[in-house]
Formats: C-alpha cells, structure tokens, sequence
C-alpha cells in the first residue's frame, strides 16, 4: 500500500501564475481534504471532496479551487498566485462509514514557493 | 479558530514519559480529539483519538478528563525519533482544526 501520494514534490512558480497540484488517496479512501501549511503554522483546512463534490471548504478565496476525480484521487488549483501562497500543501484521504467520520492519512505534501 | 490550546514547547528526557497538555474547553459532545505529529516538513502522522473514555495504543495513550475540556497525550518512553511538532485536534464535521501544536524536544 503506498499510501497518499501527491505531486510535484517541489514546485516553483511566479505571482499571477497558475498551479495545479495532484493527490492520489490511500487504497480503500474515498474522501480527499486539502491543507494549506504556512511555515512555523499548522496546517490550514481549504476543502475537502467526497463523491466528486466539494463538500466542505475553510476560509480561503474562490482562487483555490478542487476536483476530484471518478478513482478518487484529487487535484488543487490555485489562480493568480500571490506571494503569500508560498506554503507546504497537504493532501489527507480518508473514508466514509455509513457517515461516520474516520482518521485522515496525510501525504508528504508539495513545497509551493512563489516568486 | 482552533478549538485547541497547547504550550508551544516541551523538553522531555530520553527514556522517560513525555506528557503533552491540550485544552479544548469549547469542545461539543459528539466532538472527537484526535493527535497527531508531524517531524520536519512531513505530512502529519496519526498517533491517537478519543471521545470520552481514555485510549492506548502502540503508540501512545490518550488521557481526556470528565469534563472533556482537555486531554493529555502520554509518550510512555520517549525515544530522540519522537521529536516533532505534536498537534491536538478537535474535530468539527469533517473538519479537522490543527493550532499551531506543541514543538516536543527529546533530550539524550
């Protein structure tokens, strides 16, 4: 079982830039959340997709956007990037019970810095 | 909005027990406490939950009072590997609330 994986692992890009990042869920998940990890902070909840839907979503602007995909795996957009998007983004997979809740598997995450 | 509380740093001798503090008084009751840790620049690794009732595992154990307004993880032996950022985390939906955690130092 690899786990979560996501790619790139290291991303550079320039302001007004757009990113994409992917993330493959643990086998057997069904449920994708994303994270934003500003350095020195924990990480920050953006959205999490269920059943190709985004379900639920922090405090984060229309620029960050998500898809996710019939195997479940995921992607993150962000548009017009601006400096203070530089941060470590995780990706956590998990799966759904019958509606209950069960614990999130994180990924190394993707090291974005913008220039 | 992160529903938790915890000191910023800890040292802990190795060997002994390391015993990390979390207050989450505005915490709901059907409210999980999940742990988790994360060693430099790593994707968060799962360590514990609990609801009420106190939780062991391979681990580490998970002491949460009565009242459910804090809860402390217990690091029976700690080991130099167990330095890393440890995080308390309520769960509110689907959502999980990370603070900023307590950065643990284990000391030869």
């Amino acid at each position: 079982d690899a786990g979560v994986t996501q790619s790139p692992t290291h991303l550079i890009k320039t302001r007004g830039q757009q990113v994409t990042l992917r993330c493959s869920p643990k086998s057997g998940h069904d449920t994708v959340s994303w994270y934003q990890q500003a350095l020195g902070q924990g990480p920050q909840f953006i959205f999490q997709y269920y059943e190709e839907e985004e379900r639920q979503r922090g405090n984060f602007p229309d620029r960050f956007s998500g898809h996710q995909f019939p195997n479940y795996s995921s992607e993150l957009n962000v548009n017009a990037l601006l400096l203070g998007d530089s941060a470590l983004y995780l990706c956590a997979s998990s799966w759904r019970l019958g509606g209950s809740y069960n614990e999130q598997f994180f990924g190394p995450g993707t090291r974005l810095t913008v220039l | 909005d992160a529903k938790t509380t915890q000191p910023p740093s800890m040292d802990c001798a190795e060997g002994r027990a390391a015993n990390l503090p979390c207050n989450h008084s505005t915490i709901s009751g059907n409210e999980y406490v999940y742990w988790y840790r994360q060693i430099h620049s790593q994707g968060p690794q799962y360590i514990i939950h609990g609801l009420k009732n106190n939780e062991t595992n391979e681990m580490a154990s998970l002491i949460i009072t009565e009242d459910r307004k804090s809860s402390t993880l217990i690091l029976p032996h700690a080991t130099l590997r167990d330095t890393a950022v440890y995080y308390c985390i309520v769960i509110a939906g689907n959502q999980f609330y990370f603070g900023t955690g307590t950065s643990l130092t284990v000391i030869p």
